[in-house]
């Protein structure tokens, strides 16, 4: 099955400045990697997703990129501020209508 | 977010005991997953339905945990003779087949 390792556990950044979160997947079959953001007791939301047709999605301060080739995606995230300390997960699937597989999660925390 | 809910948000219960958990998403969502979220890691995946038909158990740690949904709406996960290592946060999440998967709110389960 597909297995996905993330990296940094932790982060921490000053406000302002920029945060990058790394993930890896093992499956090539994987076409589908959205990430999602928890702040403590709340329920993961969707921030971005990605699918492989594409190597590059922004989204105002969120950008992913993903290298098929090398079975990697990053989640990048500028002008950070203090609303954005949370814990991010990076996920793969083969399509989006199936079970996701979570990597370890960042906690990202952002110092005023 | 707002399109689904579960209950009851917490549950405390003694080693041994029966528990469910309830998820309750709005109608036309034709896929639903329960995943399974340790303290400090990601969730992982325990099963998912399309409609009524539970197509994917295969991440139910043990025989005590049953999941259902009889009309395919509301489904309930069933935990029996609960363990202390089945406390967790229980996260349903549902979507409209190929389309992204939104988290409910969580049930934080307990065992004394």
């Amino acid at each position: 099955g597909e297995n996905v390792e993330q990296h940094p556990s932790t982060l921490s950044v000053q406000e302002g400045d920029s945060a990058v979160i790394k993930c890896t997947y093992s499956d090539s079959a994987s076409n589908y990697f959205p990430w999602y953001k928890q702040e403590l007791g709340k329920r993961p939301q969707l921030i971005i997703d990605i699918r492989s047709n594409v190597g590059e999605k922004k989204d105002q301060r969120i950008a992913v990129t993903l290298n098929k080739t090398a079975k990697h995606f990053s989640l990048h995230i500028t002008e950070t501020q203090p609303e954005d300390s949370a814990v991010y997960f990076c996920a793969a699937t083969y399509n989006a209508g199936n079970m996701l597989t979570f990597g370890g999660g960042t906690r990202l925390m952002v110092k005023p | 977010g707002a399109g689904v809910s579960q209950s009851p948000r917490y549950k405390v219960a003694k080693r041994g005991q029966d528990v469910a958990l309830r998820c309750d998403p709005i109608s036309g969502h034709v896929s639903l997953f329960w995943y399974q979220q340790a303290l400090g890691q990601g969730p992982e995946f325990l099963t998912y339905f399309q409609n009524e038909a539970q197509l994917d158990k295969s991440g139910l740690p043990s025989d005590r945990f049953f999941a259902e949904r009889p009309e395919g709406s509301v489904s309930t996960l069933k935990i029996q003779r609960t363990q202390q290592e089945d406390s967790a946060v229980y996260l349903c999440a549902i979507s409209s087949g190929r389309e992204t998967q939104y988290f409910g709110p969580g049930t934080r389960l307990t065992v004394l």
